[in-house]
């Protein structure tokens, strides 16, 4: 039933580390987003993909790339964890050209750095 | 570049209280509004939104009126309950085709009974 579901929900893990958190969106949607919400709540894009292309690419380390198999998912690989990588990672969906459809959230991953 | 300013929380009120989330924009171009509520622990929902001006938007006693004039959007309801405690987010999309969402700070809503 759910929308968009991320994994792992939560993820505590140590500096150095490589790790991987996944994005699924069964809403047939075209356009798959990654956000940062840091500690204050601040939420920031960092990355979009189309139809499995990158079209949104934030100013962010090159440790973070994403990946997209297909439009319904949407990865993100994080290498060399540092502390300022704490923080909750959203995935987000929508489709693109549809007017102004609202884009569809998951439930976030929090991430911890130990 | 386009940027979302919210008022700074938290914000404390009593139930059946009056609510205003002040939230002013900047963008070129007329981008859409969007007000977005994430209750502890869940990702963010849509509330609700206005995509041109003059619009208002409305849902669950929200409401906000895009207001090109005075490049705002402010959230109000007029009767808050001990439910509506959560984080609100005022966000825009840019007239360009990427989608993106630009989004405020957010403000803290702490209703007490």
């Amino acid at each position: 039933d759910t929308a968009v579901s991320q994994t792992p929900k939560y993820l505590v893990t140590q500096m150095g580390n490589d790790k991987s958190i996944k994005c699924e969106q069964n809403l047939g949607h075209d356009t798959m987003y990654w956000y940062k919400q840091d500690s204050k709540k601040f939420l920031k894009i960092m990355f979009s993909y189309n139809n499995k292309e990158l079209i949104i690419n934030e100013t962010v380390p090159n440790r973070f790339s994403p990946k997209s198999p297909d439009k319904a998912h949407l990865n993100l690989h994080i290498n060399s964890l540092e502390l300022g990588d704490s923080a909750v990672y959203f995935c987000a969906s929508s489709q693109k050209g549809a007017g102004n459809q609202p884009q569809h959230f998951g439930d976030g991953t929090r991430l911890s750095i130990l | 570049g386009d940027s979302v300013t919210q008022m700074e929380g938290p914000v404390t009120l009593s139930e059946e209280a009056f609510l205003t989330i002040n939230c002013t924009y900047t963008a070129t171009g007329y981008p859409s509004l969007f007000w977005y509520v994430q209750y502890p622990g869940e990702g963010l929902q849509l509330l609700l939104k206005a995509t041109k001006a003059d619009d208002k938007g409305s849902n669950k006693g929200f409401e906000a009126t895009y207001r090109k004039e005075t490049t705002s959007f402010h959230l109000e309801k007029g009767s808050v309950q001990v439910s509506d405690s959560a984080v609100y987010f005022c966000a825009l999309k840019g007239s360009g085709n990427t989608g993106k969402l630009i989004f405020g700070q957010g403000t803290t809503l702490q209703v007490k009974p």
